[in-house]
């Protein structure tokens, strides 16, 4: 059975910190890995991956795929309070449709 | 551009009860997804359209719930005779073709009562 596992479940840092966000999966014919950042709204696109080892960066976000090992990271440098989401990691395999782990929620403090 | 709309936003039924719940995809998006998103979980998938073609409905959890997309634009998921465990945000999300990146709307929370 195809499942996404995210870790840690919840996250509690400080302003300036830097974290990073962990993604493993087990999907038939991977296609694409994606990360979404989840206020009270729509989940928000943030990256696309779906070749190994190629970094893929936004501001202070980046995030890389190992297809070897099955997993991924996202990291986040020099936190900020509207960093403060639940960050939602999804698959996407012989189908079209996304496959979602339960999602790590971070919490940032001032 | 503007993105992906649903209503309403909140929905409060009594158990019993049918709903329907609306989704207007990003202009020109011919592949649209619903999924369902219960307290503290990731997003499930329920059901995705190609145009006004219901291509995979296998998420669908009872025969109580039922999707359409008449003219490949707007999409309504409607839920019959509502139960508790019908409870939890119902997002849609839309792409240019269906293997490329989805974007979601804002949800519509269901609550049955």
């Amino acid at each position: 059975e195809d499942k996404v596992v995210q870790s840690p479940l919840s996250l509690v840092v400080h302003e300036g910190d830097t974290v990073t966000l962990n993604c493993s999966y087990e999907v038939t014919n991977f296609r694409s890995l994606l990360w979404y950042k989840q206020e009270k709204k729509a989940p928000t696109f943030l990256f696309m991956l779906t070749s190994s080892g190629i970094e893929k960066k936004s501001g202070r976000l980046s995030s890389i795929l190992d297809k070897k090992e099955l997993f991924s990271i996202l990291n986040i440098t020099a936190t900020q309070t509207g960093d403060s989401a639940i960050y939602l990691c999804a698959v996407g395999g012989a189908t079209n449709k996304l496959i979602f782990g339960t999602g790590t929620l971070l919490a940032v403090q001032p | 551009g503007a993105g992906v709309s649903q209503s309403p936003r909140y929905k409060v039924a009594k158990r019993g009860q049918d709903v329907a719940l609306r989704c207007d995809p990003i202009s020109g998006h011919v592949s649209l997804f619903w999924y369902q998103q219960a307290l503290g979980q990731g997003p499930e998938f329920l059901t995705y359209f190609q145009n006004e073609a219901q291509l995979d409905k296998s998420g669908l959890p009872s025969d109580r719930f039922f999707a359409e997309r008449p003219e490949g634009s707007v999409s309504t998921l409607k839920i019959q005779r509502t139960q508790q465990e019908d409870s939890a945000v119902y997002l849609c999300a839309s792409s240019f073709t269906g293997w490329d990146t989805q974007y979601f709307g804002p949800g519509t929370r269901l609550t049955v009562l």
